[in-house]
């Protein structure tokens, strides 16, 4: 099975734009998850998605926000970049309980904010 | 706050050695208990994890030890490798409201020597 995967891996956009990310889930995987990671913050739970619908969210302003298709791909949005978003924005998935605990995670996507 | 903390920051360990990374929670309401192990550039890859209803769970050279009355978990690494170079994390989550979502411990990086 081919793991999860991101689409790009690496971006630079200027304060003020705004980036979309991709995410593919494995397949058969209808759950997935946003995390931002940063050398101060670490990891931090963004949001959540299954079949289509946001059914967790984190701390972060609304800003930052997500979909997902219903062929479970995932997209998420950061409209007004600011520089402290510079970050590896991760994308895990996850299958129905009861193994839905697993999360398995792309690569990443290395956003650069200048 | 965080609701996971992870020690120590960093760990050097000689090759053939046993590495040992603590994580301790507050929240009982935790209920899966992961490792992840992440290399640079990489995302982090599920390693091993555990319930709370288990003391100890082995996988090959990854051993977990779960302390449920002291609320803290560690990872053992046996006869550590210049390969477990990477940084740990551990992490946990709860079944129920908060689906999807793990808190991370900030993370520890390993070095073996050779």
């Amino acid at each position: 099975k081919a793991g999860v995967t991101q689409t790009p891996r690496y971006l630079i956009k200027t304060r003020g734009q705004q980036v979309t990310l991709s995410c593919s889930p494995i397949s058969g995987h209808r759950s997935v998850s946003w995390y931002q990671q940063t050398p101060g913050q670490g990891l931090q739970f963004l949001f959540e998605y299954f079949s289509e619908t946001q059914r967790n969210k984190g701390n972060f302003p609304g800003r930052f926000s997500g979909r997902q298709f219903s062929n479970s791909r995932s997209e998420m949005n950061v409209s007004t970049l600011e520089l402290g978003d510079s970050a590896l924005y991760l994308c895990a998935s996850s299958a129905e309980r009861p193994s839905s605990y697993e999360q398995y995670f792309g690569p990443g996507t290395r956003l650069t904010v200048t | 706050q965080q609701q996971v903390k992870q020690s120590p920051q960093s760990l050097i360990v000689q090759k053939g050695g046993i590495s040992i990374i603590n994580c301790a929670y507050e929240n009982t309401a935790f209920d899966y208990f992961p490792w992840y192990q992440q290399f640079p550039g990489k995302g982090p890859a599920l390693l091993i994890a555990i319930r709370p209803d288990v003391s100890e769970k082995k996988e090959g050279r990854f051993t977990i030890s779960f302390n449920k009355s002291a609320k803290q978990f560690s990872l053992h690494i046996m006869d550590s490798q210049p390969g477990d170079s990477a940084t740990y994390f551990c992490a946990a989550s709860i079944d129920g409201s908060t689906l999807g979502r793990l808190y991370f411990g900030r993370g520890t990086q390993l070095t073996v020597w050779p």
